[in-house]
């Protein structure tokens, strides 16, 4: 069974820029989740996607933005870039809400 | 506002020893907790999970136990290897998602 892939596995870009990375769940899973894990920080949530709708968001601001497609691989969208957005962004996906997440190994996002 | 706390980010163990992790959490609703292990340029991957209603979920090395009433859980992995050098997440189930903590970098030591 393929695990969650997720693409580009580095990214730079320069502050003001628009940022798109992408991820694809394990097949058979529905919901994706997207974090950030900023340097010397834990996982912070910032979107949860389940059957094609939006479920919840973190506490970021609205230029983070996401979509999940019909078959369930997602887009994390980050607008006007900032320096502070420099983090690693990974996805999971799961079966159910009981089911544990499975992550990607993420995206390495590198704003100059 | 962060409700799954780990206070130790580091942990130094000698091998063969036990490691013990401590979490901390709020959020009364949480209903399942989990560990998550990760190693450096990979995602997390699951390591044990234990339901609200439990008090202890053991799995070959690895022990979580639960205590509701003072809101905090720990994992206790016996013997520590060295393979099980990596930072270890907790994380909080609720109706809306997982809440994470900062992790706890553990190193083993020969």
């Amino acid at each position: 069974e393929a695990g969650v892939t997720q693409s580009p596995t580095h990214l730079i870009k320069t502050r003001g820029q628009q940022a798109t990375l992408r991820c694809s769940p394990i097949s058979g899973h529905t919901s994706v989740y997207w974090y950030q894990q900023a340097l010397g920080l834990g996982l912070q949530f910032l979107l949860w996607y389940d059957e094609g709708e939006e479920r919840n968001r973190g506490n970021f601001p609205p230029r983070f933005s996401g979509r999940q497609f019909p078959n369930y691989s997602s887009e994390l969208n980050v607008n006007a870039l900032e320096l502070e957005d420099s983090a690693l962004y990974l996805c999971a996906s799961s079966r159910d809400s009981i089911d544990p997440l499975h992550f990607g190994n993420g995206t390495r996002l590198t704003v100059t | 506002d962060q409700q799954v706390k780990q206070n130790s980010p580091s942990l130094s163990v000698q091998e063969g020893r036990i490691s013990i992790l401590n979490c901390d959490y709020t959020n009364s609703m949480f209903d399942y907790f989990l560990w998550y292990k990760k190693y450096p340029a990979e995602g997390p991957t699951f390591l044990i999970s234990i339901s609200s209603i439990k008090d202890k979920n053991e799995d070959g090395r690895f022990t979580v136990f639960l205590n509701k009433s003072a809101k905090h859980l720990s994992l206790h992995i016996v013997p520590s290897q060295p393979g099980d050098s990596a930072v270890y997440f907790c994380a909080a189930r609720a109706q809306l998602g997982l809440s994470f903590g900062a992790g706890t970098t553990v190193t083993v030591r020969a």
